[in-house]
């Protein structure tokens, strides 16, 4: 069965501690995996997506790689508008559009 | 900015009330989605369109119907509302792989 996996559930860091979200899957035949930040009350927000293992992708503070078996978002030197819930999908295997999601990690940066 | 758009925001209702949500996009993309997002669970399918006329179920289907007569328009509809549909509902369109959402529609079904 297709699944995607996130942990931890929160996250709670001060500035400028550097850490890392985990987004573990199970997917036959993986198609893209996607990572998006969510702020309270919005949409998510699209942030980067991985087609292969070894791939890397940054945006400023935060940086996605992907193995085989999981992908991680790190996020180094976090600042307090960097706290947002941040989502993980994959594409399901049988399909090219719909996608199957993980449950989020919130995270919160302190001043 | 994706250009979506969803009505209304906010709704309260009475269970067993019929119940309409809107998604409007201004980007001719041909995939349209709807989610719901509860606590502790990851966003959740509810039915997809891949053109006019053209949608099929997702994971969450039962007690939803959807209707798109135009490709900027998609609609999610409670024929009869129930406590369990309260939710956030988002709406999506697809550019490529990537999806892109709405702001979300907060439905409380009382």
């Amino acid at each position: 069965e297709d699944q995607v996996t996130q942990s931890p559930e929160a996250l709670r860091l001060q500035e400028g501690e550097s850490s890392s979200l985990n987004c573990s899957y199970t997917v036959s035949g993986l198609r893209g995996l996607f990572w998006y930040r969510q702020d309270p009350g919005k949409g998510p927000e699209f942030l980067f997506t991985l087609y292969s293992a070894g791939e890397e992708k940054e945006k400023e503070r935060l940086k996605a790689t992907l193995t085989k078996k999981e992908s991680f978002l790190h996020i180094t030197a976090p600042k307090p508008e960097d706290s947002a819930t941040y989502l993980c999908a994959v594409h399901r295997g049988d399909s090219n559009y719909q996608l199957i999601w993980g449950a989020g990690t919130k995270l919160i940066i302190k001043p | 900015d994706a250009g979506i758009t969803q009505s209304p925001r906010h709704k309260v209702t009475e269970t067993g009330t019929p119940v309409t949500l809107r998604c409007h996009q201004t980007e001719n993309h041909r995939y349209m989605y709807w989610y719901r997002q509860d606590p502790g669970h990851g966003l959740r399918l509810i039915h997809y369109s891949y053109g006019v006329k053209d949608t099929d179920k997702g994971e969450v289907s039962d007690g939803y119907s959807v209707s798109r007569s135009k490709t900027e328009d998609f609609l999610l509809t409670l024929e009869s509302a129930t406590s369990s549909q309260t939710s956030v509902y988002f709406c999506a369109i697809s550019s490529g792989f990537e999806q892109f959402f709405g702001p979300g529609t907060r439905l409380t079904v009382l």
